[in-house]
């Protein structure tokens, strides 16, 4: 079974500042990991994935993640936030194993940026 | 590419009705549509996976007479609510598989439904 946990709910920084939002993954085999944004009322746009190539994963919007298998950590990052990131974050992972490419979803950490 | 859309975006409905949810996939063809529910301040809970001229998978504790699903085409997916009530309110959110594999998802933007 999968699952996903994001370490805190809500985030706030700084426009300009380090954004650090946090996953911690649960798989019975190497996994596919994904980060989606979502803005209000609205869907999800993936923002990154990692799909066993290489470990540090860019994306779009400046933002990147790092998949650490001896923590089971797939943390997503930016160095400098914009006040257009806020929003919605999800981590969420997928086995990779045929037949089955259900997606599960963390909870969510919903990022505020402060001017 | 690969856009996925919903209509409508938001629908209220009286108590005991029943609505229609759209998902289209505009620009590839989907074999495989997935729909999902959010509760406010939650996550997103798969419901069910559609399969292009098949039954629908739903997942353990959705209700299938309920939550009705046809996928007729390669590029629609329905969510039909039947017998709505003020519970089944929530965010609805498609998705569709990826052309480039399996292991990727291009979601829609969602339909609120409210029940009154």
């Amino acid at each position: 079974a999968q699952s996903v946990t994001q370490l805190g709910s809500h985030v706030s920084v700084s426009e300009g500042a380090l954004v650090l939002l946090r996953c911690n993954y649960s798989s019975s085999v190497p996994p596919y990991l994904f980060w989606y944004v979502q803005y209000p009322n609205q869907g999800l746009q993936l923002l990154l994935k990692y799909t066993s190539a290489a470990t540090l994963v860019k994306g779009i919007n400046g933002f990147e993640a790092e998949f650490k298998k001896s923590e089971t950590s797939f943390h997503l990052t930016k160095p400098s936030a914009h006040m257009s990131d806020a929003a919605e974050y999800f981590c969420a992972v997928s086995e990779p194993v045929f037949g089955n490419e259900k997606l599960t979803f963390g909870t969510g950490t919903r990022l505020t940026i402060i001017p | 590419g690969a856009v996925v859309s919903q209509h409508p975006s938001r629908v209220i409905c009286k108590s005991g009705t029943s609505v229609k949810i759209e998902c289209r996939s505009l620009d590839f063809q989907a074999t495989t549509m997935f729909w999902y529910r959010q509760f406010p301040k939650k996550s997103l809970m798969l419901m069910a996976t559609s399969n292009e001229g098949s039954k629908a998978t739903y997942e353990q504790g959705v209700e299938k007479d309920k939550f009705l699903i046809n996928h007729a085409s390669l590029t629609l997916s329905t969510l039909t609510v039947t017998s709505a009530h003020p519970e089944d309110s929530s965010f609805y959110i498609c998705s569709a598989r990826s052309p480039r594999g399996i292991y990727e998802q291009y979601f829609g933007p969602g339909t609120r439904l409210t029940v009154t």
